[in-house]
């Protein structure tokens, strides 16, 4: 099936560093989906990608689509104490019955330290 | 306007038990999904109501089970739990039109299986 493998699973930096996550997969996709997720609480909506090439940015975060459709980036600028969480990226699967579903990646671990 | 509400936040059950969890989804979103996150499995759908008639179901077994009402506020049913249930649950919810793809979540419930 449709999978999505995101990387790194983990990352540990200093507060002020900037920080790359990414997304690929063997499928096409035609929107991707960036999502936040703090402790004991459900997904965020970050950034929404909607076109091959599309660069989207929201305040210190930017994301991109890629060209192949087959990937995506988020990056962080000047990470802060509160970008602590796991970063999710989640795309819809194609194909008609698929409404509704998105397909989530494993997830990025983000730890900052002071 | 309101976000998605779920509720109970919390639940507690034993095996064999039966559990209803609620979802009240933004005003004027009419699709609601479902989905289960573990540790393991990460984020997986469960299925998706839109006018009370469920449109796509994912890979679970018919234990999991659910509806939705004429407000589009959805309930999922989980009889005969298992230790393996312990899980968030979460509902998002989206307009539901053609080719949006949009989904907003709760804070999810967490269910324990004693």
């Amino acid at each position: 099936g449709q999978q999505l493998n995101q990387s790194p699973q983990s990352m540990f930096i200093q507060e002020g560093e900037d920080v790359s996550m990414n997304c690929t997969s063997s499928s096409i996709f035609n929107t991707w989906l960036w999502y936040k997720q703090d402790p004991g609480e459900g997904p965020v909506l970050l950034i929404a990608l909607y076109k091959a090439g599309e660069l989207t940015s929201n305040g210190r975060l930017t994301a991109q689509f890629g060209t192949t459709r087959k990937d995506s980036f988020l990056n962080i600028s000047a990470s802060i104490p509160s970008d602590v969480g796991i970063y999710f990226c989640a795309a819809p699967p194609a194909g008609s019955g698929n409404t509704g579903k998105l397909i989530f990646g494993q997830g990025t671990t983000l730890q900052v330290k002071p | 306007k309101a976000g998605v509400t779920q509720t109970p936040r919390y639940l507690i059950k034993t095996r064999g038990q039966q559990v209803t969890l609620s979802c009240s989804p933004i005003s004027g979103h009419r699709s609601v999904s479902w989905y289960q996150q573990t540790p393991g499995q990460g984020l997986q759908f469960l299925f998706e109501y839109f006018s009370e008639t469920q449109r796509n179901k994912g890979n679970f077994p018919g234990r999991f089970s659910g509806r939705q009402f004429s407000n589009s506020r959805s309930e999922m049913n989980v009889s005969t739990l298992e230790l393996g249930d312990s899980a968030l649950y979460l509902c998002a919810s989206s307009l539901g039109s053609s080719g949006e793809n949009i989904q907003y979540f709760g804070a999810g419930t967490r269910l324990s299986v004693l």
